[in-house]
């Protein structure tokens, strides 16, 4: 089973620290994404990498940057945590080979800035 | 571009009644189309994808959709809602070069008793 962790289920942090979101996939798959959630607009791409060190701004990039040094590891970094940065982050996996490949789910980071 | 649009964010049935979860796409490109269930406090999981093999897509846990290109729809349904289908349903649109996937904004579907 592919499998999609992330490095905590809540985080709590206070406005202007910078805070690092970590994402592991273990299927060897090119593709890696940060949404975050919120309620009644449903998931927003932040950021997605179609391999290592090659990354593209999603549609709400804004206060966010990513890193992916190595293809299993996607992160997402807030540089300085605002308080409209409080949502749920869900990263992704997928991989490349084959046509209808869909998105790894992991569990989701639930990060509260106040 | 693509999107996708889920009409009610909030559908509730009665256990042993259809579900009907509706989406509609807009794609520049023959689109590929999934549907993502979300249990509480869990990411998401795929339900079922529509791949143009054929039209009626069947998924896990009973569910099954149709893709309708005239009325560039994905339908979900399954004929008889469990308590255990309470979760949160996302349709999902794919730009097929990028593999990027734009998604409907949800819809909750509760399961009355």
């Amino acid at each position: 089973d592919v499998k999609v962790t992330q490095s905590s289920r809540y985080l709590v942090k206070r406005t202007g620290e910078k805070v690092f979101l970590e994402c592991v996939q273990d299927m060897d798959h090119e593709n890696m994404f940060w949404y975050r959630q919120d309620p009644g607009l449903g998931l927003r791409l932040i950021y997605f990498s179609y391999d290592v060190k090659m990354k593209e701004k999603g549609d709400i990039p804004e206060g966010y940057s990513v890193s992916r040094e190595k293809k299993e590891r996607f992160s997402l970094i807030l540089e300085s945590a605002s308080t409209n940065q409080t949502s749920m982050y869900l990263c992704a996996s997928r991989s490349t080979s084959g046509r209808y490949n869909e998105q790894f789910f992991g569990p989701g980071t639930r990060l509260t800035v106040l | 571009a693509q999107s996708v649009t889920q009409l009610g964010s909030h559908v509730s049935v009665s256990e042993g009644a259809l579900v009907l979860l509706r989406c509609n796409y807009s794609s520049s490109v023959p689109p590929y189309l999934f549907w993502y269930v979300q249990y509480p406090n869990q990411g998401l999981q795929l339900l079922l994808k529509y791949t143009s093999a054929a039209t009626l897509v069947k998924g896990i846990n009973g569910f099954e959709a149709e893709f309708k290109k005239s009325e560039t729809s994905f339908h979900l349904t399954k004929p008889s809602a469990h308590m255990s289908d309470a979760a949160e349903y996302f349709c999902a649109v794919v730009n097929t070069n990028a593999g990027k996937s734009t998604f409907g904004d949800g819809t909750t579907l509760t399961v009355k008793p």
